[in-house]
């Protein structure tokens, strides 16, 4: 089993909606948790970290369930410009892993008018 | 520049030649990450270093790869006779310390054939 898992997408939905995504992991240890997002043949950039009591930047609300091991992503009233695959990452303290980040392998989104 | 640097942005080696690619990492960052993203995937952790001390190399693929950053700024990750299944983004991030806010570079796109 990986160690973070994501919906395998792709949406596609239209500009204005409403649209969730979710992501699980397999470490009860893990300590930090984040959501990257990543245009097309660019490099992966934070857009918010995820924390316990949830929170909300803009038109982002994230939200993690330590209990269930699950985080999601909402992104409300949905732009064209939000078209990217969204990353959930794991800061999973493993023998494996070290101090590294885990990546799901995304979720891509596609908003059009 | 104010970003980390990737170079060269592309290569495309032959079947069985070594490559050496190059991070330069925001000044004065502690921490300094490597990650080989395949098309489709989300980024793999390959090795992380703290100054020059490589603390985690358990994602190298096999003894083929190999990275160092002799004076704690400056990374190198090199593969030896590169294979098909090299072929990939290899993306540097770095950060002040540890992973709670991580910068990436643009990547190096490695195409074996």
């Amino acid at each position: 089993r990986k160690e973070v898992e994501q919906d395998p997408g792709p949406f596609n939905v239209p500009e204005g909606a409403t649209v969730a995504f979710n992501c699980t992991y397999s470490n009860s240890a893990s300590q930090s948790f984040f959501w990257y997002r990543q245009d097309c043949r660019k490099e992966p950039k934070l857009l918010m970290s995820v924390y316990s009591s949830g929170n909300e930047d803009g038109r982002f609300t994230a939200q993690l369930n330590r209990a269930s091991q699950y985080i999601s992503l909402l992104i409300r009233d949905s732009k064209l410009s939000d078209s990217a695959t969204y990353l959930c990452v794991v800061n999973t303290h493993s023998d494996q892993a070290g101090t590294a980040l885990i990546f799901g392998k995304g979720t891509t989104l596609s908003v059009s008018s | 520049g104010a970003g980390v640097s990737q170079s060269p942005r592309y290569k495309v080696a032959k079947r069985g030649q070594d490559v050496a690619l190059r991070c330069d990492p925001i000044s004065g960052h502690v921490s300094l990450f490597w990650y080989q993203q395949a098309l489709g995937q989300g980024p793999e952790f390959l090795t992380y270093f703290q100054n020059e001390a490589q603390l985690d190399k358990s994602g190298l693929p096999s003894d083929r790869f190999f990275a160092e950053r002799p004076e704690g700024s400056v990374s190198t990750l090199k593969i030896q006779r590169t294979q098909q299944e090299d072929s990939a983004v290899y993306l540097c991030a770095s950060s002040l310390s540890g992973v709670n806010t991580i910068y990436f570079g643009e990547g190096s796109w490695l195409t074996v054939v």
